[in-house]
């Protein structure tokens, strides 16, 4: 069955970029959308934003200019960059597939944790 | 855009039900028949439970119900078992497209 998997560095320095990969894999990355969902530790979940396969993308209002996700097709994968972050921006990442208006397929997330 | 409005915590004894509210605006839960619900055991992912407002996923118990009635959607859990035990959180389609969660409850089943 489908499954998603997150990768990338745990450890951040303030002030630099966090990137993030999600590797789709027992099916194809074609006709959803896909999220990227965060969680501070202890806190509530917080939507980052999506991307089409078609490569259409929508972000939170309050990330939108630190956020890029962006989508690679030919590996099945599609990548979150959250730029200048801070120790607000740390927090359990999970990547997701949207059916309809619900992501009904998480990753089992990783914890970025911003420090020096 | 802000966070939807959830209590933080709710209890019930096993066989019970509970039900726990979220409230939002017109722009978000009022607006748009495309509410959700999750399900979060400590240290897991969230679970789909609940989506469209009243839909369940292949799998989901019919245990589980959902509703909504003007800015409020709620999440009925009725014979309410152990296992239950979780945080939930709701979420909606939003204006322009975007999705916003609510602050999540936590369930404690008695």
């Amino acid at each position: 069955q489908v499954q998603l998997q997150e990768s990338g560095p745990g450890l951040v320095k303030p002030s630099e970029t966090l990137s993030l990969t999600c590797t789709v894999s027992g099916g194809s990355i074609s006709n959803y959308y896909w999220s990227w969902i965060r969680q501070p530790p202890g806190k509530g979940l917080e939507w980052i934003g999506y991307i089409y396969y078609s490569g259409s993308t929508n972000y939170n209002p309050s990330l939108k200019s630190r956020v890029t996700i962006s989508l690679d097709t030919s590996k099945n994968q599609f990548s979150l960059k959250l730029s200048s972050v801070t120790a607000a921006d740390t927090a359990v990442y999970y990547c997701a597939r949207d059916g309809g208006a619900a992501a009904n397929l998480w990753g089992q997330g990783t914890l970025v944790t911003v420090s020096s | 855009q802000s966070a939807l409005t959830q209590a933080a915590s709710v209890s019930g004894s096993p066989g019970q039900s509970i039900t726990i509210s979220c409230t939002g605006t017109s722009s978000d839960v009022g607006g748009y028949n495309y509410v959700s619900w999750y399900q979060q055991h400590p240290g897991k992912a969230p679970k789909l439970m609940i989506y469209d407002v009243s839909k369940r996923p292949s799998g989901v118990s019919n245990r589980f119900s959902g509703s909504k009635s003007g800015n409020t959607a709620s999440l009925t859990i009725s014979g309410l078992q152990a296992d239950d035990e979780a945080d939930y959180y709701c979420s909606s389609y939003a204006s322009s497209s975007t999705r916003v969660f609510g602050g999540g409850t936590k369930l404690t089943v008695l």
